[in-house]
């Protein structure tokens, strides 16, 4: 069975400071990898994916993720956050052709402005 | 843009009681959905995928008897709480996946619908 692990709980940063949360999976074979991400009060929104081809993946919001086989890990890095990046950000895997997803746990970002 | 609704947004019941959520996509049709559920501080764990006009079929560790879910059509799904205990309170949130290629929806892509927060006493 497939694993997510989000290492960071709950990161705290000043607006402009650069993000990157980690992700790893666990799983032998061809994964598509995905990031969400849920803004207080809303529904979870995809904020970028990985599928095939180029490993480094540009999201929206200036978001991007980079696909690295060899670690298992999907971290999601953006160079400058704003205060409206505020948010709750989730990891997560299907087994190529499937559509079921396994999420991680989830890591919670404040931005203080 | 591709939109799914949930219904209601929360429910308070009596514990014993059943309770329906509903799921819907609201401009696009979907041939799979998914219900999830969160505890605090948890991640969302898949419990059953719905493929219109079959059966759920439920993760492991899920009563079928329990959580009944019912895809009658390509836009609606409803999971319904059978005896509702206060373990049973949690945040229940679905998704749906497009069938067909339509502006601002792709069809590899599940799109939630904002939670249904189920209390039960």
């Amino acid at each position: 069975a497939q694993s997510v692990s989000q290492h960071n709980h709950h990161v705290i940063l000043s607006e402009a400071a650069s993000l990157e949360l980690g992700c790893n999976y666990s799983y032998g074979g061809t994964v598509n990898l995905f990031w969400y991400v849920q803004y207080p009060g809303q529904h979870l929104q995809l904020l970028l994916k990985y599928f095939s081809g180029d490993p480094l993946v540009k999201g929206i919001k200036g978001f991007e993720a980079e696909f690295i086989k060899s670690k298992f890990s999907f971290n999601l890095r953006k160079p400058s956050v704003q205060w409206s990046d505020t948010a709750e950000y989730f990891c997560a895997v299907t087994e190529a052709g499937s559509y079921q997803l396994t999420f991680g746990k989830g890591t919670k970002l404040s931005v203080i402005p | 843009g591709a939109v799914v609704s949930q219904h209601p947004s929360w429910v308070i019941c009596k514990s014993g009681t059943s309770v329906k959520i509903e799921c819907r996509s609201l401009d696009f049709q979907a041939t799979t959905m998914f219900w999830y559920r969160q505890f605090p501080k948890q991640s969302l764990m898949l419990m059953a995928t719905s493929n219109e006009g079959s059966k759920a079929t439920y993760e492991q560790g899920v009563e079928k008897d329990k959580f009944l879910i019912n895809h009658a059509s390509l836009t609606l799904s409803t999971l319904t709480v059978t005896s509702a205990h206060p373990e049973d309170s949690s945040f229940y949130i679905c998704s749906a996946r497009g069938s067909e290629l339509l502006a601002g929806v792709k069809p590899d892509t599940q799109y939630f619908g904002p939670g249904t927060r189920l209390t039960v006493l």
